[in-house]
């Protein structure tokens, strides 16, 4: 079965400092993954995806994330906290059945 | 370009009418979804299409009906509305060959 978990519910990290969004997916086929971010109150912007060609996928904003399947994770990454990038991050799977799922998010808090 | 556009984008129903949200794109997408968005739970399936008049179950499919007649619309009908429902509804849809899901702007609905 297809599934996406997101290990952090809530992450607080201090501007300037480095920011780690945890993603373990499941699949039975090599998936599609993307991160998607939710200011409040706003719509969902994709920040970046992986379908299957370079493993180490750069976004906008500075994110950038990378595949390994051997761990079945997605994880985010941004070198240094911005105020502005205080929102929830879903990290999203599109298998080959055509089924889109999301994790169920985490929450970004970024102190000045 | 349009994109993926819901209507309406604000409802209230009082608990046992009916309503349906209708999603509209103009990208030729094979896929759509529903999702609805409660607080804490991301962004749960409702149902999704991979393709004209195909329809299958996602996560959360009670109370919901859907169908998918023209390629480019994907209905979601509320056949006796509940205070269960009351939610955020997204749409959204993408393409397999060239995955990046495209969201509407959300529909509030809430049922009293």
């Amino acid at each position: 079965a297809q599934s996406v978990t997101q290990l952090d519910s809530h992450v607080s990290v201090s501007e300037g400092t480095p920011v780690l969004l945890r993603c373990n997916y499941s699949s039975s086929y090599s998936p599609s993954l993307f991160w998607y971010v939710q200011h409040p109150n706003k719509g969902l912007q994709l920040l970046l995806k992986y379908t299957s060609a370079a493993t180490l996928v750069k976004g906008i904003n500075g994110f950038e994330a990378e595949f390994k399947k051997s761990e079945t994770s997605f994880h985010l990454t941004k070198p240094s906290a911005h105020m502005s990038d205080a929102a929830e991050y879903f990290c999203v799977v599109l298998g080959s059945t055509g089924k889109l799922i999301f994790g169920q998010g985490t929450t970004l808090q970024v102190k000045p | 370009n349009a994109g993926v556009t819901q209507t309406p984008k604000f409802r209230v129903l009082k608990t046992g009418q009916s309503m349906t949200l209708l999603c509209a794109q103009d990208m030729n997408h094979e896929y759509m979804y529903w999702y609805r968005q409660d607080p804490g739970m991301g962004l749960r399936l409702i149902h999704y299409s991979v393709g004209e008049g195909t329809t299958a179950k996602g996560e959360v499919p009670d109370g919901y009906n859907v169908s998918r007649l023209k390629k480019q619309n994907f209905l979601l009908g509320l056949e006796s509305a509940a205070p269960s429902q009351t939610s955020v509804y997204f749409c959204a849809s993408t393409t397999y060959r060239f995955p990046e899901a495209f969201f509407g702007q959300g529909t509030r609905l809430t049922v009293v």
